[in-house]
Formats: structure tokens, C-alpha cells, sequence
């Protein structure tokens, strides 16, 4: 009983390197989102796909791309990696839109930029 | 305004204590809302939905006001287990984005 996954857990990167954060559901969702949460800030989300073959920003995209790959899988990527993105990041995926349906949460990527 | 808020807390309270989250929220056109419970660093974990009539599970309660637009928690007979950081969520129906509010954090002592 998976429901969603992401790797990798943990995660130190330079300045400047790149990293793809892989997300994905075995539960059929249609939806599903990135966010990231930082000390006191509550989740922002940074994009989220609807449905498969379309994805759209959220409140926080810049310096972040997103691909769904197919309905299971959304990967987030870091282009260039900058000391401001250290964060715990999160994927979820859910049925919103769709009636009264909630998220589920992947376990989070610790990730750090020196 | 924000869209959801929530007191921050820290919410103390002893072993046993019943305690009371709300959570209000701007949009009149809301349609589902939720309770989430986080522990520290760790991911949100859905608690309950809120439904118009009020709904139980074991020692917890949520309750929907639409009148007064705001939705809340009762945690009767509280666990040191239950320390947590609690978020109330809301979705306007047919919108993709739920709206989370920044939480409320309860402590239990002994």
C-alpha cells in the first residue's frame, strides 16, 4: 500500500547543480502537486498537473520545472540550485475537483543547497 | 485577509484536557475542507474530512459552520501522542488548489 512515493529522501547539493525529485502514485489520482514547506512558512506550492499532459504554477515556480510524465509520475527539477531552495519538499496527488476528495503526501525530500 | 486562518498557537494543554482548534475561512463558495495532522518535519497526514452534519472519529470531532464560515477540531481526552501541528484545508469546489491554513500547534504534557 505505496501511495505516494518520492526519492530520493535526502539530498546535498553544490551551488549551481542540478537534481530531478522524483514523485509517484499508485492510486489512479488524476492530480498532483509540488510544494515546499520552510521553517514557519507553512506549504507553498510550486506547480501542480491537473491531469495527465498539463501542468500550470503555483505560488512559488521560479527556479523550478515540473514534467508529468504519465499519470503516475511527476518529477520536480532544480535547473541550478541555489541556497534559497533548501527546503523539505513534498509531492501529493489527489481527485480535487472532482468532489470532496483530500490529498495524500509522499513522505518529503530533505534537500540542502551549500 | 487570508484565506484560511488558523491560530498558530502553541496550544498547552495536560494529559487528558479537551482542547479546541478553529479554522476560518474568505471564500463563500468553499465546498470541502479537512483536517490534517503533521508532526515535525514530516508529511501532513489527512485526519479527517469536515462534513455539514458534523462527523466523530473516536476522541475527535470536526464541525462545519458555513453561517460564520469556519470549521473546527475538539480532541477530547488528549494523548502526549497527539502533540502535533494541526491544518485545516480548504477546496472551492471544482478548483485543483486546496487552500491550507498554517496550522496550529498543540502540545501535550504530562
Amino acid at each position: 500500500n505505496a501511495g505516494v512515493t518520492q526519492t530520493p529522501k535526502f539530498q546535498v547539493l553544490k551551488t549551481g547543480q542540478s537534481m530531478t525529485l522524483q514523485c509517484a502514485q499508485d492510486m489512479n489520482h488524476n492530480s498532483m502537486y509540488w510544494y515546499r514547506q520552510d521553517p514557519g512558512m507553512g506549504l507553498r506550492l510550486i506547480y501542480y498537473s491537473a491531469s495527465e499532459g498539463t501542468t500550470d504554477k503555483g505560488e512559488v515556480p521560479n527556479g523550478y520545472n515540473v514534467s508529468r510524465l504519465n499519470k503516475r509520475e511527476f518529477s520536480l527539477r532544480l535547473e541550478s540550485a541555489a541556497p534559497s531552495q533548501t527546503s523539505v519538499y513534498f509531492c501529493a496527488s489527489s481527485e480535487l475537483g472532482r468532489g470532496n476528495q483530500p490529498q495524500h503526501f509522499g513522505d518529503g525530500t530533505r534537500l540542502s543547497i551549500l | 485577509r487570508k484565506e484560511v486562518e488558523q491560530d498558530p498557537g502553541p496550544f498547552n494543554v495536560p494529559e487528558g484536557a479537551t482542547v479546541a482548534f478553529n479554522c476560518t475561512y474568505s471564500n463563500s463558495a468553499s465546498q470541502s475542507f479537512f483536517w490534517y495532522r503533521q508532526d515535525c518535519r514530516k508529511e501532513p497526514k489527512l485526519l479527517m474530512s469536515v462534513y455539514s452534519s458534523g462527523n466523530e472519529d473516536g476522541r475527535f470531532t470536526a464541525q462545519l459552520n458555513r453561517a460564520s464560515q469556519y470549521i473546527s477540531l475538539l480532541i477530547r481526552d488528549s494523548k502526549l501522542s497527539d502533540s502535533a501541528t494541526y491544518l485545516c484545508v480548504v477546496n472551492t469546489g471544482g478548483s485543483y488548489i486546496p487552500t491550507f491554513g498554517r496550522g496550529t500547534s498543540l502540545i501535550v504534557h504530562p
